[in-house]
């Protein structure tokens, strides 16, 4: 069946600091990837998605590229901020199939 | 932005009980889904609901729950005898189409404490 593993947290970094996020997937067929942000007390916001090898998604400096030869989702952000600690979630999508998410990873950037 | 809206934000109910989570889906999508997150733990699917009725369900989605589109907008989930397990956050979703190549937008959900 489909699979998302990620990054034990957490992670905790200074601000401006490069961040990395792992994400591996194992699935059949062709699926979508996405990156999925939950700020303290709050819902799922989609961050990002890629729906097809070498793609790359972007939205607010992060970035992931879909990489099929290492089942690869690997998230990234050059600089981060204070406003960027959440948990991130790695989310996979199948045709027909139900999402399933990472078991999600902390970011605490400390000013 | 269309949102998905969930209501009541935070529920506490005695154990027993039984509880009806609402959500508005976007108007126009035609997907619906429910997730849970217990504190601290992974994001779970629950169900997936299309045409007015379920179109796939977890080992967690037992008789004591069930899913309605009782009119045009509102989603529901009950849990018809709550236990302490099922308190967790509890994430509606909804999607425009069966492709997920949209991504799901989830609402900011529900979350449920049973004492």
């Amino acid at each position: 069946g489909n699979s998302v593993t990620q990054m034990e947290g957490p992670v905790t970094l200074s601000e401006e600091a490069f961040l990395t996020i792992n994400c591996t997937y194992t699935a059949t067929g062709y699926p979508s990837l996405f990156w999925y942000v939950q700020y303290p007390g709050e819902g799922l916001q989609l961050l990002l998605k890629a729906t097809k090898a070498d793609d790359k998604g972007s939205n607010k400096g992060f970035e992931a590229t879909y990489r099929k030869e290492t089942t690869s989702f690997h998230l990234e952000k050059g600089s981060v901020q204070v406003s960027d600690s959440a948990v991130y979630f790695c989310a996979l999508g199948n045709y027909g199939q139900n999402f399933v998410f990472g078991p999600g990873t902390r970011l605490s950037v400390l000013p | 932005e269309p949102e998905v809206t969930q209501t009541p934000s935070h529920q506490v109910t005695q154990m027993g009980q039984e509880v009806i989570l609402r959500c508005v889906p976007i108007s126009n999508h035609l997907y619906f889904y429910w997730y849970r997150q217990i504190l601290g733990q992974k994001v779970e699917f629950l169900v997936s609901f299309y045409n007015n009725e379920i179109s796939e369900k977890s080992e967690i989605f037992d008789d004591q729950f069930s899913v309605e589109r009782p009119d045009g907008s509102n989603f529901t989930l009950k849990i018809r005898s709550t236990k302490l397990e099922d308190s967790a956050m509890y994430f509606c979703a909804s999607s425009p189409g069966g492709l997920i190549d949209y991504g799901y937008t989830f609402g900011s959900g529900t979350r449920l404490t049973v004492v």
